[in-house]
């Protein structure tokens, strides 16, 4: 079956206590985004990837790193987390000619 | 102002009803205008992608786009109660990876 699966599902921690997030995909798609979705903001991307070893900003990188060592994975890590970053976090992924599928979220708390 | 706009709502209907969802754009660039579903708990599921300007229909869902007035919708006919959900309207210019998304608006179809 054709997803994008992310982990942990749910996850609380304290103020800078490094964390990452996993995202994989089984599609082979190219393309790889992190967003984070606020009451009233919408879907915001935090980062993208075009290909293995191609990452770049999106609209809100602050706080954020990500990497693309295989074609499948796009960890997020936040290095070190603040309240701010509590959120609903989706990674999502797809080919150029394709639609954009989406994880099922990572619901991060930070106290 | 923001670069998508769209009527948080929430907006509800009785089972029938058509429904009318609209955004708004300033960003003349965009070529591709996507709407997407989104249940509580889940992540966006495409419902939606046209190119340019015009039509499509899918069943009871009908997309519009009009680029000269930067103004888009999606018209859901003899809506049910399974409709209900919010719905993000998106958009990118001819960068894949960029993906601009409205804030959403939630539905809510009375049996």
């Amino acid at each position: 079956e054709a997803q994008v699966t992310q982990n942990p599902r749910y996850l609380i921690t304290v103020t800078g206590k490094k964390l990452t997030v996993t995202c994989s995909q089984n599609m082979n798609h190219e393309y790889m985004s992190w967003y984070r979705q606020d009451p009233g903001l919408g879907l915001r991307q935090i980062y993208y990837s075009m290909n293995v070893e191609v990452t770049d900003k999106g609209d809100v990188p602050e706080g954020y790193k990500v990497s693309r060592k295989e074609k499948r994975n796009f960890p997020l890590i936040l290095e070190s987390p603040s309240p701010n970053q509590t959120s609903l976090y989706f990674c999502a992924s797809k080919s150029r000619s394709s639609e954009q599928y989406f994880g099922p979220g990572t619901r991060l708390t930070v106290t | 102002q923001k670069e998508v706009e769209q009527d948080p709502g929430p907006l509800s209907v009785p089972e029938g009803a058509i429904v009318s969802l609209n955004c708004t754009y300033s960003n003349s660039a965009f070529q591709y205008f996507m709407w997407y579903r989104q249940y509580s708990r889940k992540g966006p599921e495409l419902l939606m992608y046209t190119y340019s300007s015009g039509n499509k229909e899918d069943g009871r869902f009908t997309a519009q786009v009009d680029k000269s007035s930067k103004y888009i919708s999606l018209f859901i006919r003899d809506s049910q109660p399974s409709d209900s959900a919010t719905y993000l309207c998106a958009m990118s210019g001819s960068s894949a990876s960029k993906i601009i998304f409205g804030s959403g608006t939630r539905l809510s179809i009375r049996p």
